[in-house]
C-alpha cells in the first residue's frame, strides 16, 4: 500500500522568511507524481504544486519550490518570502499514473499547519 | 457554477439518522470525487465517479455509506444510521476529465458532519 507521512504536525515561519515542510512516501511503483495542497480555514483546498517522478528538475510556481530526491522517496516544500496568507494546512499527496485500471485516487498525507508570524 | 458547491456546509445530526450530502461540480467536469477528512487525519479516498458511473467505491468504510451521481452533474453522499465515527469533513472534488494523473482537483469547502 502506497502511504504519505508528514513528520512535521505544525510549523511556524516568520514574514518574509523560508520555511520548509517534509513529505515521505512509501511506493514501490516507478512512475507517479506529487502533489502539494493547500487547505487554508475555508476548507476549500488548492493545489499549490505538482511533480512528475520522472523528471528529475524540480518544480516551482513562483515563492514555491520543491526538493524532490527520488531515492529517498522525499518531497519536501519550500516556501520563500513567507506572507501572511501562507498561513494554512499543507498536504502532501502521491498518484500512481493512470494505467490500465484507469483513475486511481490521491493518497494524502496527514498534513502540517503551517502558521506565519507578522 | 464558479467552483465545486457542497451543502449543507453544517450538519448536525443524531446518532441513527441517515443523511445526505450533496455536492454539484464545476460545470463539464466528468470526474468527481469524495473525500473524508478527519480530525487529526489526512483525506481518506471514498469514491470516484467517472460520468455517472463509479468504477472505484474501495474506499467506502462501510454499507452504511453509498453515493450516487445524476446527469453526470450532482452527486449524493448518503450515510445511514450514522454513528459518532462518522464526525468529520466530508470533501468533493472534481476534476476536467479524470483521465491524466496529473489533472488538478478542483475542491469544495466540505460540509462538517457531527453525530451526537
Amino acid at each position: 500500500a502506497q502511504t504519505v507521512t508528514q513528520s512535521q504536525p505544525e510549523m511556524s515561519v516568520q514574514e518574509a522568511e523560508t520555511v520548509t515542510l517534509s513529505c515521505t512516501y512509501d511506493t514501490s511503483e516507478s512512475d507517479y507524481y506529487l502533489f502539494w495542497y493547500k487547505q487554508p480555514p475555508s476548507r476549500q483546498m488548492i493545489l499549490v504544486i505538482r511533480q512528475e517522478a520522472y523528471k528529475q528538475q524540480n518544480a516551482t510556481e513562483n515563492r514555491f519550490s520543491v526538493n524532490f530526491q527520488k531515492a529517498a522517496k522525499s518531497f519536501s516544500l519550500k516556501i520563500s518570502d513567507s506572507q501572511l496568507g501562507d498561513a494554512a494546512m499543507y498536504f502532501c499527496a502521491y498518484r500512481i499514473t493512470f494505467g490500465f485500471s484507469g483513475n486511481t485516487p490521491l493518497v494524502f498525507g496527514k498534513g502540517t499547519r503551517l502558521s506565519v508570524i507578522a | 457554477g464558479a467552483g465545486v458547491s457542497q451543502s449543507p456546509s453544517n450538519k448536525v445530526t443524531e446518532k441513527g439518522k441517515d443523511v445526505e450530502l450533496r455536492c454539484d461540480p464545476i460545470s463539464g467536469h466528468t470526474a468527481l470525487y469524495w473525500y473524508r477528512q478527519s480530525l487529526g487525519q489526512g483525506l481518506e479516498f471514498l469514491i470516484y465517479f467517472q460520468g455517472n458511473s463509479a468504477p472505484d467505491k474501495s474506499g467506502l468504510p462501510s454499507d452504511r455509506f453509498s453515493a450516487e451521481r445524476t446527469g453526470g452533474s450532482v452527486s449524493t453522499l448518503t450515510i445511514q444510521r450514522t454513528q459518532q465515527e462518522d464526525s468529520a469533513v466530508y470533501l468533493c472534488a472534481s476534476s476536467p476529465t479524470g483521465g491524466l494523473t496529473n489533472e488538478k482537483l478542483f475542491f469544495g469547502s466540505g460540509t462538517q458532519l457531527s453525530v451526537l
